[in-house]
């Protein structure tokens, strides 16, 4: 039972280029999400979504944008990446109304 | 919104000592979620207790314990008898009590650093 899994853990990209950062969950989990963490911050939730197909947007949207591609995975996009989206990026996920959040561990992305 | 505020960016305790983070938070709602999450260095983020906000009784997990007041909109940790394992980055967050349209999300504050000393 691997848990929350994010790739890759590691990204650095120039100004302009885009990627895709990857999360699965093997909990049968309804709800996911994508959060990030500046230095100095704590998470800050960007996208959610309560179950496939729907998604949400979060306090900071701007710059993303997320698919949930079924039950397990949920993808958040970045099309055309700047510095101030440098950061690390979570991935979590919960029972739907769930408590309990299980999050990934994490990929730390660099926009130079 | 909900805000979360966490005004010490570091504490330092003694290992086998009692230390207390301290957490206020700023709401309308009258029902929500209250939790603290642990982040080693390894950067993994781990649920350390959480507490409903309609519970009187706070919520006690091993050597880790919760002082709610909900009139204060206050939630502190204590952490009995530290351990050198103990030694994170410690978030309080706060949690709708409705869901969906994000409300399920996590409103974080900015954290504090826990230093162990043997």
């Amino acid at each position: 039972n691997a848990g929350v899994t994010q790739t890759p853990k590691f990204q650095v990209l120039k100004t302009g280029q885009s990627m895709t950062l990857q999360c699965a969950q093997d909990m049968n989990h309804n709800s996911m999400y994508w959060y990030r963490q500046d230095p100095g911050m704590g998470l800050r939730l960007i996208y959610y979504s309560a179950s496939e197909g729907t998604t949400d947007k979060g306090e900071v949207p701007n710059g993303y944008n997320v698919s949930r591609l079924n039950k397990r995975e949920f993808s958040l996009r970045l099309e055309s990446a700047a510095p101030s989206q440098t950061s690390v990026y979570f991935c979590a996920s919960s029972e739907r109304g769930g408590l309990e959040q299980f999050f990934g561990p994490g990929t730390r992305l660099t926009v130079l | 919104a909900q805000t979360v505020t966490q005004s010490q960016p570091e504490m330092s305790v003694q290992e086998a000592e009692t230390v207390t983070l301290s957490c206020t938070y700023d709401t309308s709602e009258s029902d929500y979620y209250l939790f603290w999450y642990k982040q080693p260095p390894s950067r993994q983020m781990i649920l350390v207790i959480r507490q409903e906000a309609y519970k009187q009784q706070n919520a006690t997990e091993n050597r880790f314990s919760v002082n709610f007041q909900k009139a204060a909109k206050s939630f502190s940790l204590k952490i009995s008898d530290s351990q050198l394992g103990d030694a994170a980055m410690y978030f309080c967050a706060y949690r709708s009590f409705y869901s969906g349209g994000g409300a399920d999300g996590l409103t974080f504050g900015k954290g504090t650093h826990l230093i162990i000393q043997p």
